[in-house]
């Protein structure tokens, strides 16, 4: 079966550095996603990551190992507004997003 | 106002009843998704189309139909609606299936069916 892991809750202080981890295992891989989720929205798009290494975007990095079955989100100078879920999702052979049950992240002054 | 929109923003309704969730994008994107998501799961997929006139079947589709006229519309329809399809319905749109598109996602609506 198809299955994507990433932790329940994690907790970091603003200012800190915080790295979400997401494991997968999935019938073929075409990229995996990074979204944000705040309590009562929709998930927006943070990263796209297809090959191996690490992608950066301002305060936010996100890694792919494919031969790992492995990626992390890295959010570096925490701010409050960053307390939400972030969402691991990896797009199958067929083109459709497993989506992990995200991890909700919450930041403490 | 370019994205996505659904309506209603949230229902209660009896079991039974019928129910169909509108969703609309002007974003001239040609995949179309409806997701439901419940506490401690990741989303999933009920039902997708790859472009207007076309629709399949997701991970979760049974009691549930949908249809696709055209290139903005995608409604999403409860036949006969049972307390099991209490949840948060979003639809999202991409610009191509069958690529790595970028999804993007509508407001949803929170249903609940007692």
């Amino acid at each position: 079966g198809q299955n994507i892991d990433q932790p329940t809750e994690m907790t970091a202080t603003e200012g800190a550095i915080v790295q979400i981890n997401c494991t997968y295992q999935t019938s073929g891989f075409n990229g995996l996603f990074w979204y944000q989720q705040h309590a009562g929205e929709a998930p927006t798009f943070l990263s796209y990551n297809v090959l191996d290494g690490l992608e950066e975007k301002g305060r936010f990095s996100s890694f792919l190992s494919r031969s790992k079955g492995y990626s992390y989100l890295l959010l570096k100078e925490l701010q409050m507004k960053d307390s939400a879920s972030y969402l691991c999702a990896v797009m199958d052979s067929n083109y459709q997003l497993i989506w992990g049950a995200g991890t909700k992240l919450i930041i403490k002054p | 106002i370019a994205g996505i929109t659904q309506a209603p923003t949230s229902q209660i309704l009896a079991a039974g009843r019928r129910m169909t969730l509108r969703c609309t994008q002007d974003m001239r994107h040609n995949a179309m998704y409806w997701y439901r998501q419940d506490l401690g799961l990741g989303l999933r997929l009920i039902h997708y189309s790859n472009t207007a006139g076309t629709t399949g079947k997701g991970e979760v589709p049974d009691g549930y139909s949908v249809s696709r006229a055209n290139t903005d519309d995608f409604p999403l329809t409860l036949a006969s609606a049972v307390p099991s399809q209490t949840s948060v319905y979003f639809c999202a749109s991409s610009d191509a299936a069958g690529d790595a598109d970028t999804q993007y996602f509508g407001p949803g609506t929170r249903l609940t069916v007692l």
